[in-house]
């Protein structure tokens, strides 16, 4: 079955990075584009990033361009997220999820990481 | 960017009732348009892709709609297991604008 497995976030200090991984089995990795979505404590949605199949094409929210970078493994099945310059504000639950391409749905998220960002 | 305004932010109903939540684009999107169901701690789980296509497994009782930048999310007879947030998304354009959110509440 398909199954989407984050790791790598907690707690860290404003200014500080920090590297998501998401770790993918169950399907061919390589045939999806891979988004980060976030979800701040009690707070909706917000897409984060996205990553393309086959050739890496990358897009950013504006709030977060500039600072934080995605990429991907296809040979190891995972997606990263490199967080640099945290703000408070990037405090959130962070899923990653698959989409057969850039404007369809994506279907299967895992179960999240918590950001803390926080002096 | 594409503006997603989702109303209600929160309703209340009873078992058994029909329920319609709904999503005005600030442009048109196509049928770029998902919903999804979150219930706390748990990550969204798609119900609705393109506007009216029911995801593999979802319960026939919910459906999408559209009428150029209008899109609804229709639940035609509540379940317990439906009280959640549910959110909109459109994916025509990045970023991938969600909806704010509704409270689906039992009266």
């Amino acid at each position: 079955q398909v199954l989407l497995v984050e790791s790598g976030g907690g707690l860290v200090k404003p200014g500080g990075s920090l590297r998501l991984s998401c770790a993918a089995s169950g399907f061919t990795f390589s045939d999806y584009y891979m988004t980060w979505i976030r979800q701040a404590p009690g707070k909706g949605l917000e897409w984060v990033s996205y990553i393309s199949s086959s050739t890496g094409y990358t897009n950013y929210a504006d709030s977060v361009r500039g600072r934080f970078t995605i990429s991907r493994d296809d040979a190891k099945n995972s997606l990263y997220l490199q967080m640099n310059s945290l703000r408070a504000e990037d405090t959130a639950v962070y899923y990653c999820a698959r989409s057969r391409y850039s404007e369809s749905h994506s279907d299967y998220w895992g179960q999240g990481t918590l950001v803390t960002v926080s002096s | 960017d594409i503006q997603m305004t989702q109303s209600p932010s929160s309703l209340s109903a009873s078992i058994g009732d029909r329920v319609t939540i709904t999503c005005r684009a600030s442009r048109s999107i196509n049928n770029n348009l998902n919903w999804y169901q979150q219930k706390p701690g748990k990550p969204p789980k798609l119900l609705i892709y393109a506007a009216s296509s029911l995801q593999s497994g979802v319960p026939s009782r919910f459906s999408g709609s559209e009428s150029e930048t209008d899109f609804t999310l229709t639940i035609s007879s509540l379940q317990p297991e439906d009280f959640a947030t549910y959110y909109c998304q459109e994916t025509y354009r990045t970023p991938h604008t969600f909806g704010q959110g509704t409270k689906l509440e039992i009266k």
